[in-house]
């Protein structure tokens, strides 16, 4: 299956600054996915990142405050802006396994303070 | 909407059987996911199965599906300490797109010895 390096595993942010989550693949895919994980919760799907288009938001995501970069079909970024202690959250990125799954990047521990 | 449901506590003892419960939405959903988070960690990939099987058996894992009830379980047997995790099932809704994974809610299993 494929492998995800994602960066950084965890970061304490000041509120009103942004953070850019990357994350890399060990081979080339043609759809990566954000997720968010508030504490306690289940995950929920931020965004999907094609190469060479916008980023495709789920309702209640905006670019604004969620860009999102695909300059390739093995690497992605997200970031967070302009950040509040609401956004304090695990991010994930993922990708579609050519196994039927999906795999996952080991994912960032936000906390904002 | 409808939520993926799933239990959100389940405690067993070392040796016994787990058995954790989704009921999913879509009933078109070609595939359903089992996936397994650790403590401070990404999400590994258990298992799945297709939408045309009633039940799956891998090592100590078992998966058994019910369509008409839309209803997915996971079966760990003998049970050890290292399958304490929080365990989430996991579909792609038809009506979603075809490739976006819609998560539950979460089980977290923990192993008494």
């Amino acid at each position: 299956s494929a492998v995800i390096s994602q960066k950084p595993s965890r970061d304490i942010c000041q509120r009103g600054t942004s953070l850019t989550i990357q994350c890399q693949v060990d081979s080339q895919v043609t759809m990566m996915f954000w997720y968010r994980q508030q504490p306690g919760q289940s995950l929920t799907l931020i965004a999907t990142a094609n190469q060479g288009s916008e980023a495709t938001y789920e309702s209640g995501f905006v670019i604004d405050k969620f860009p999102i970069s695909r300059p390739n079909l093995t690497f992605s970024t997200l970031t967070v802006s302009n950040m509040s202690p609401e956004d304090s959250s695990i991010y994930l990125c993922s990708v579609e396994d050519s196994n039927y799954g999906y795999t996952f990047g080991s994912g960032t521990r936000l906390t904002v303070v | 909407g409808e939520d993926v449901e799933q239990s959100l506590f389940l405690s067993v003892r070392e040796g016994d059987s787990s058995v954790i419960n989704c009921t999913y939405t879509d009933s078109s959903s070609t595939y359903l996911y089992w996936y397994k988070q650790e403590p401070g960690a990404g999400l590994q990939l258990l298992t799945y199965i297709f939408s045309n099987m009633d039940m799956k058996q891998d090592q100590r894992l078992t998966v058994l599906l019910n369509k008409k009830d839309k209803h997915l379980s996971l079966r760990i047997a003998d049970t050890q300490t290292g399958d304490s995790a929080i365990y989430f099932c996991a579909e792609i809704p038809f009506t979603g797109g075809g490739n976006k994974l819609t998560f539950g809610t979460g089980t977290q299993l923990k192993v008494e010895l």
